[in-house]
């Protein structure tokens, strides 16, 4: 079993639509948790940090659920350019080391 | 436009030559990573500098051998690679080495070897 899991998707979405992503991560000493962004050929950005009261960055929300051990994504009113791989990203407090999940693909379709 | 830099943007390089990757950071930041990424999977943790001073080897072949001049600049020089070693190089940067830091990428090298 991977350390980190996301469904890899396509999310075919129409415009305007809601849409959210999910990351379990099996190793309870996970500590940091971050979603990228990634184009295609691209380098990842960094959309949002995950903090455990949860987080909000315009249409973008990130929650945290230690005890299920799962991070989320919420993407509302979905644009043409949300279209990208989103990579879910832990790290551990022991190792310091950030381990990313293999993305979600999403197309936001016209 | 991203603040950590990465030269060149593409290399292609036979399986004898000797090339560098170079990175390079002006926020201060105390902590760099170098990154494989193969094509649709996710960047693999090659090296992590903390201090200027090499942490974390993730068990690397010594074809790659990473070094970080000063806390600004991070290189990986390269030596009789193979063409699976072909894939995007991704250099990082944080603040800190600490867990709670997120990580800042470069724009990549795409390196092939023939």
């Amino acid at each position: 079993r991977k350390e980190v899991e996301q469904d890899p998707g396509p999310f075919n979405v129409p415009e305007g639509a809601t849409v959210a992503f999910n990351c379990t991560y099996s190793n309870s000493a996970s500590q940091s948790f971050f979603w990228y962004r990634q184009d295609c050929r691209k380098e990842p950005k960094l959309l949002m940090s995950v903090y455990s009261s949860g987080n909000e960055d315009g249409r973008f929300t990130a929650q945290l659920n230690r005890a299920s051990q799962y991070i989320s994504l919420l993407i509302r009113d979905s644009k043409l350019s949300d279209s990208a791989t989103y990579l879910c990203a832990v790290n551990h407090r022991n190792t310091g080391k950030l381990i990313f999940g293999q993305g979600t693909t999403l197309q936001v379709k016209p | 436009d991203t603040e950590v830099t990465q030269t060149p943007k593409h290399l292609v390089m036979g399986m004898t030559n000797k090339k560098s990757l170079k990175c390079e950071q002006h926020m201060g930041h105390r902590a760099m990573y170098w990154y494989k990424q193969k094509a649709k999977k996710p960047p693999e943790l090659m090296f992590v500098y903390s201090y200027e001073k090499l942490s974390i080897n993730e068990s690397v072949p010594s074809r790659f051998s990473p070094e970080c001049p000063n806390s600004s600049l991070l290189n990986l020089h390269l030596h009789a690679l193979q063409p699976e070693d072909s894939a995007l190089y991704l250099c990082a940067s944080s603040l800190t080495p600490d867990w709670s830091q997120p990580q800042h990428f470069g724009d990549g090298t795409r390196l092939s070897i023939l």
